[in-house]
């Protein structure tokens, strides 16, 4: 069964400091992977895009990488802000429906 | 980017009643989607809805329980009908291709209903 596996399930950081998440998964044949970030009671919005041949991708304060021969991506988020509260949901495509992680809650305090 | 307009964004309902949520896009797409997020849960694909044809249900999510509408390229509704307190979760609509990639998937705001 294709899975994708999210860690740390929670973290609490302090403002302006830097963290990784990361994801693990297991669907084959892959497509493409994405990063989502999610507000409480809202719907997931998209961070970065990547496929197979692309092992960076960032956006702003966010940097996600992926390595696709061990099946691993990370979301790095720097200088951390409040509004970056959230859940971040990793997601992959192999054709319809996705794959999604559970996330990790970010909570970031000052 | 063009936009998808989810409504309502929260409401609470007794057991026994149905819900109607409404997913309005600007621009047409082939296919949407339907989730259902539970608490502390990922999301789950009830069904895809194309225009001019039935929905497309996954394992365990039946049309009885989750009627579908697709009148048009832009519009669906998904009604949770006899609702019981299981159902409180967030159900989601999505489109596929709203980002600029062929591989973008954006999702509506969400509405959190929670039965009584």
């Amino acid at each position: 069964k294709n899975q994708v596996e999210q860690s740390p399930q929670s973290l609490i950081i302090l403002e302006g400091k830097n963290c990784t998440l990361q994801c693990n998964y297991t669907v084959s044949p892959f497509s493409n992977l994405r990063w989502y970030k999610q507000d409480t009671g809202r719907g997931p919005v998209s961070l970065t895009i990547m496929t197979f041949s692309e092992n960076t991708k960032s956006n702003g304060r966010y940097t996600a990488t992926l390595d696709a021969d061990t099946k691993q991506s990370s979301l790095h988020i720097t200088a951390s802000q409040l509004s970056d509260s959230a859940s971040y949901i990793c997601v992959v495509y192999d054709g319809t429906p996705l794959v999604f992680g559970k996330g990790t809650r970010l909570s970031v305090i000052a | 980017s063009a936009v998808i307009s989810q409504k309502p964004s929260r409401d609470i309902c007794q057991r026994g009643t149905s819900l109607t949520i409404q997913c309005q896009v600007d621009s047409q797409v082939t296919m949407m989607f339907w989730y259902r997020q539970q608490p502390g849960q990922s999301l789950t694909l009830i069904a895809t809805a194309n225009q001019g044809s039935e929905a497309t249900y996954e394992s365990g999510f039946v049309i009885d329980k989750f009627p579908i509408s697709r009148p048009n390229l832009t519009f669906s509704t998904l009604t949770v009908s006899n609702l019981s307190p299981e159902d409180s979760s967030i159900y989601l609509c999505s489109v596929e291709g709203l980002s600029g990639s062929r591989y973008g998937y954006t999702f509506g705001s969400g509405t959190r209903l929670t039965v009584v």
